[in-house]
């Protein structure tokens, strides 16, 4: 069965650079994904894609079977659970295979 | 531009009942996802349009679980009869089309409680 693994939990101080790590065993994976999710919210989409790119303050590294996150300047307000999903492309219409969540935790 | 749209937001059920979830997609999406998130679990895909048309719903319990997107925009999602199981929150996506990398764009999902 393909998945996708990545700590359950993260801790970091406030102006920090986190990082956190994923991996799958998704055979024709192709793009990343990283989602934020606060609970009760939409998750939302930070960064994506099959090579290194940025948005703001998020950094996504590219492997063959692993992408980090990484966030620059951490703020408390980052606190919430980010979400790394692999796209299969050997599915039809790309289906998102998603981990179990990182849970971050920012100390002051 | 308005989000994906979920309603209600809430809802708790005794256990045999039935439940019916709806979904508004973004305007303009032709693709629609619905996903089953497990408290502490990461969102597992239940079933995906392309219009009207169902393009995967190989982990969908169709012994109690259907979904219809009749005219290829709004989508239920229904339960019937629900188990303690089924206790989640189900959140619904919509992507422009289905091909790779294509953003999707996530409601603020239903919570579920089966007493």
């Amino acid at each position: 069965k393909d998945q996708v693994f990545q700590p359950s939990t993260v801790a970091s101080s406030e102006g920090a650079v986190v990082e956190i790590f994923c991996n799958h065993s998704v055979s024709n994976a192709y793009n990343f994904f990283w989602y934020l999710h606060f609970p009760g919210c939409a998750p939302r989409l930070l960064v994506k894609g099959s090579k290194p790119s940025q948005q703001g303050r998020y950094n996504m590294t590219y492997e063959r079977f692993s992408s980090s996150l990484l966030i620059l300047q951490v703020r408390e307000a980052d606190a919430a659970v980010y979400y790394c999903a692999v796209e299969d492309l050997a599915c039809a219409g790309n289906m998102l295979t998603f981990g179990g969540g990182t849970r971050l935790m920012v100390k002051p | 531009e308005a989000g994906v749209a979920q309603s209600p937001r809430y809802k708790i059920i005794e256990k045999r009942q039935s439940v019916a979830f709806w979904c508004n997609p973004i305007s303009g999406h032709a693709t629609l996802y619905w996903y089953q998130q497990i408290l502490g679990q990461g969102p597992k895909l239940l079933i995906q349009f392309q219009n009207n048309g169902v393009v995967d719903d190989s982990q969908l319990p169709k012994d109690r679980f259907s979904a219809e997107r009749l005219k290829g925009v709004d989508s239920t999602l229904k339960i019937q009869p629900a188990k303690l199981e089924d206790s989640a929150v189900y959140l619904c996506a919509s992507s422009l089309e289905a091909g790779g990398g294509e953003t999707q764009y996530f409601g603020p999902g239903t919570r579920l409680l089966v007493l």
